[in-house]
């Protein structure tokens, strides 16, 4: 594997389900990201790893639980979420240094919330 | 509210011909502005950069026009491609951030007819 890779790629859960995505990082990053992206609107960050520590939470729901057990894995757990959370979720990675320089992106989990 | 606003949503431009994609943003603290293309399934990718203190920078068939006074910047795809064809993102980034924020755009969806 190479890049960043993200599962599953596609996710459909019920309003009380609680699920998780998976992101995993081969390119030796120490920075992390979640990102939220619906139709039509700019990317949204939702939070930020440096070194396995949240550096940033963009005023997320709780209900939106992200996980960072080591600098090459991201997770978000999901429970009790809303229709209107249906959207890309794209996970990234970066040098910590050069956060903000340059990421990259995964293919992104498509999530809809039935 | 930090803003980022691009123009148009969407363009359709002959194979050959000109793109042109425009942002203009806010704050003026920002210190590094990436457009980043994105292609149907995949993740969005950085593909040209630039900071404040230059005007244009080239890479191949892109360039970016930056207009500090004016606040706006812009992307311009010489010799479309059908291969150009994909969504694009410009973004910004707050000279005070060190967790790698970036601000983006609504982005453009280019079509390339060939």
């Amino acid at each position: 594997e190479t890049g960043v890779t993200q599962t599953p790629r596609h996710l459909v859960m019920g309003m009380t389900n609680k699920k998780s995505l998976k992101c995993e990082q081969h390119l030796g990053h120490n920075a992390m990201y979640w990102y939220k992206q619906s139709a039509k609107k700019p990317l949204e960050l939702m939070f930020v790893y440096n070194f396995k520590e949240q550096t940033e939470n963009n005023s997320v729901p709780s209900r939106f639980s992200p996980e960072c057990p080591n600098s090459s894995h991201l997770f978000l757990h999901l429970h009790t979420l809303q229709p209107e959370d249906s959207a890309l979720y794209l996970c990234a990675s970066s040098h910590a240094r050069l956060a903000g320089y340059e990421q990259y992106f995964g293919p992104g989990t498509r999530l809809t919330v039935t | 509210q930090q803003q980022v606003k691009q123009s148009p949503q969407s363009l359709i431009v002959q194979k050959g011909g000109i793109s042109i994609i425009n942002c203009a943003y806010e704050n003026t603290a920002f210190d590094y502005f990436p457009w980043y293309q994105q292609f149907p399934g995949k993740g969005p990718a950085l593909l040209i950069a630039i900071r404040p203190d230059v005007s244009e920078k080239k890479e191949g068939r892109f360039t970016i026009s930056f207009n500090k006074s004016a606040k706006q910047f812009s992307l311009h795809i010489m010799d479309s491609q059908p291969g150009d064809s994909a969504t694009y993102f410009c973004a910004a980034k707050g000279s005070s951030s060190n967790t790698g924020k970036l601000i983006f755009g609504q982005g453009t969806t280019l079509q390339v007819k060939p």
